[in-house]
Parts: C-alpha cells; structure tokens; sequence
C-alpha cells in the first residue's frame, strides 16, 4: 500500500512549456484534490474531484486542467506554463471511510524560468 | 474573502513553554475542523480534529462557535514539535472532497 503517490519530484520547464503533474493513490479514496502550497500563502485548492469522471474548480484554478478517468489517478496538466506557476503542488485524496481525513503525496517541486 | 484566519506567520517558543497557534473562521453554520502538520521534509499529515476531541501528541484544540475559533495548544512545546501547521475548515464535511487551509503557523522551539 504506497498511499498517494505523486511523479515527478522535482521540475524545471520554461515559459510556454506543457506538462502533466502525476498522482496516483491505492487505497480506492473517492475524493482526491490538487494543492499547490507558496511561501505566505499556505495552500491553496486548484481543482478537486469527488470520483471518476466529476471535477471542479478550487479556489486558483487558472492555468490548470485535470481530469479523473480512473478512481486511482488524477493527473494535474499546466497547459502554458507561466513563472507564476512556480510553486510546490500536492496531490491529496480523502475518503468517507477515513472521515475525510485527507492523505497527501510527498509534493511536486515545479521551478519555471 | 478569508475564511480561514492564522495571525501568526511565525512562532517561537523555548522548549518547555505553553504554545497556542490561533485559528479563527468565518464559515457558516458547522464546519468541521482540521488541524494539518507539515514537519521539515515529511508530507502534510492529520494532527487533530475537533470532532474526535482526542490530544494527538499533547496537542488539543477546542471549537469555541461563540469565538468562531478553534486554536492549537498544548502545555509544553517539545523541540519536535517545530514544524509548519495548517488549520483547515471544511465548510461541508458531507463531501469531505477538499479542504480550504489557512495560511499556516511556523512553530519553531529553541532548546
């Protein structure tokens, strides 16, 4: 049981440049949430889905699509990559099995230049 | 608008002393709520929650609805316990999809 599982570690693109932030989790969560955390600013919703096929926008949802094909995986896409997407992004998910407790991926470190 | 209120940026207690990491709210009705801890180079984790009324690692939190304030204390502050934490409402825990965190508290004891 890996629990939430996020790839990659670590990532430097440039302006303009599209990419896809993984997160995948075995523990058959329904909800899962995309979280990008910035000095100052704690962390901030992006988007969030309450089981496959269902997705909403958080409270900074621009420049980001996601999807939920599979109750597993919730990919995160940058679509045109902007500096101010600079950040460091967490992907978690929550069950009413756990009483919504959410369980979070170690976190991707997205650099921007 | 600012749901989720955690004055303090920064925190510095020596080690034995009371720590209280404030959380103030604005939500209607009943949340329920969340007290998340990030130590240095570990994922975010559930520390406590206000339903449970548990003490996690010394660490209590009371919901005063009159003060709309659920605050984090315990009587004395271990070196351990530096780390960054996150008080987190969530308006409607009949989803329970996401939670929308405060700003966060760096807690940092010196010996």
């Amino acid at each position: 049981n890996a629990g939430v599982t996020q790839t990659p570690k670590f990532q430097v693109l440039k302006t303009g440049q599209s990419m896809t932030l993984q997160c995948a989790q075995d523990m058959n969560h329904e909800y899962m949430s995309w979280y990008r955390q910035d000095p100052g600013m704690g962390l901030r919703l992006i988007h969030y889905s309450v089981g496959a096929g269902i997705t909403d926008q958080g409270e900074v949802p621009n420049g980001y699509n996601v999807s939920r094909s599979t109750t597993e995986d919730f990919p995160l896409r940058l679509l045109s990559a902007a500096p101010s997407q600079t950040s460091v992004y967490f992907c978690a998910s929550s069950s009413t099995a756990t009483s919504y407790e959410q369980y979070f991926g170690p976190g991707t470190r997205l650099t921007v230049t | 608008a600012q749901r989720v209120t955690q004055p303090e940026k920064l925190l510095s207690v020596f080690k034995g002393a009371p720590v209280e990491l404030k959380c103030n709210y604005s939500y209607s009705g009943s949340p329920e709520l969340f007290w998340y801890v990030q130590y240095s180079r570990q994922r975010l984790q559930l520390l406590l929650r206000h339903i449970s009324r548990e003490s996690i690692k010394g660490f209590t939190a009371d919901l005063n609805k009159g003060e709309t304030s659920f605050h984090l204390k315990k009587p004395f502050a271990q070196e351990e316990d530096s780390a960054m934490y996150y008080c987190a409402p969530n308006e409607n825990s009949n989803s329970g999809y996401a939670l929308n965190f405060g700003k966060g508290t760096s807690l940092l004891v010196t010996p």
